[in-house]
């Protein structure tokens, strides 16, 4: 069956490193993806998106990777900074499915 | 304001009883979602809603019933609560189905 995964449950990296969270999807017809952040108390909150007909786009301090060959998806976060410690989702979508399916999520930790 | 609404945003009720989540927004959008998170297992949709007149279960709706009073709320009920609905729900919208999803601040219930 379908599904969206990631790699590590937890990331820890220090205050000023650049930071790589990885998503792995195994619907080859996914054609949208989005990175969402969470903070403690709060509700996701957009990060940014791409779609399958590009392999990477760029934001503020944010990327993001599309392989779709080995289908993969990152999040690289450079400077990373204390406010950036969240739980991070990715989520996948195909033309045909109502809503966003996503990923269990991978938790930043950044260290002073 | 937020844009997306939760009311409660914490709730304790006993096994059996019956209760409500509302959700309110303000963007205008027709599309909107109800998600539940539980610890390590992401969010997974209860309801979908893209217009007043159209209602969709999702991948976990046993247990849940729904109501779209109008274009700006959206109402989850359990009809009768089991302790495994413990859990963080979430209300989101949007504009389309491959577009960013607007997410509420969270519910979080606990079924005693």
């Amino acid at each position: 069956g379908e599904s969206v995964g990631l790699h590590l449950p937890t990331l820890s990296v220090q205050e000023g490193d650049n930071s790589i969270i990885n998503c792995a999807y195994s619907n080859s017809a996914s054609d949208y993806f989005i990175w969402y952040k969470q903070e403690s108390g709060k509700g996701p909150q957009f990060i940014i998106d791409i779609r399958s007909n590009m392999d990477k786009r760029q934001g503020q301090r944010v990327t993001v990777l599309l392989n779709k060959t080995v289908k993969h998806l990152s999040l690289q976060i450079a400077a990373t900074q204390p406010g950036d410690s969240a739980v991070y989702f990715c989520a996948e979508n195909y033309a045909g499915r109502r809503a966003l399916t996503f990923g269990s999520g991978t938790r930043l930790q950044v260290q002073p | 304001d937020a844009d997306v609404t939760q009311t409660p945003r914490n709730r304790i009720t006993k096994t059996g009883k019956r209760i409500m989540l509302e959700c309110s927004q303000t963007k205008g959008h027709d599309r909107m979602y109800w998600y539940r998170q539980d610890p390590g297992l992401g969010l997974r949709l209860i309801y979908y809603s893209f217009d007043v007149k159209d209602i969709n279960k999702g991948e976990i709706s046993d247990g849940y019933s729904v109501s779209r009073q109008a274009q700006a709320k959206f109402s989850l009920s359990l009809e009768s609560a089991i302790p495994n609905q413990t859990a963080l729900y979430f209300c989101a919208t949007s504009t389309g189905v491959n577009t960013e999803a607007f997410f509420g601040q969270g519910t979080r219930l606990t079924v005693v």
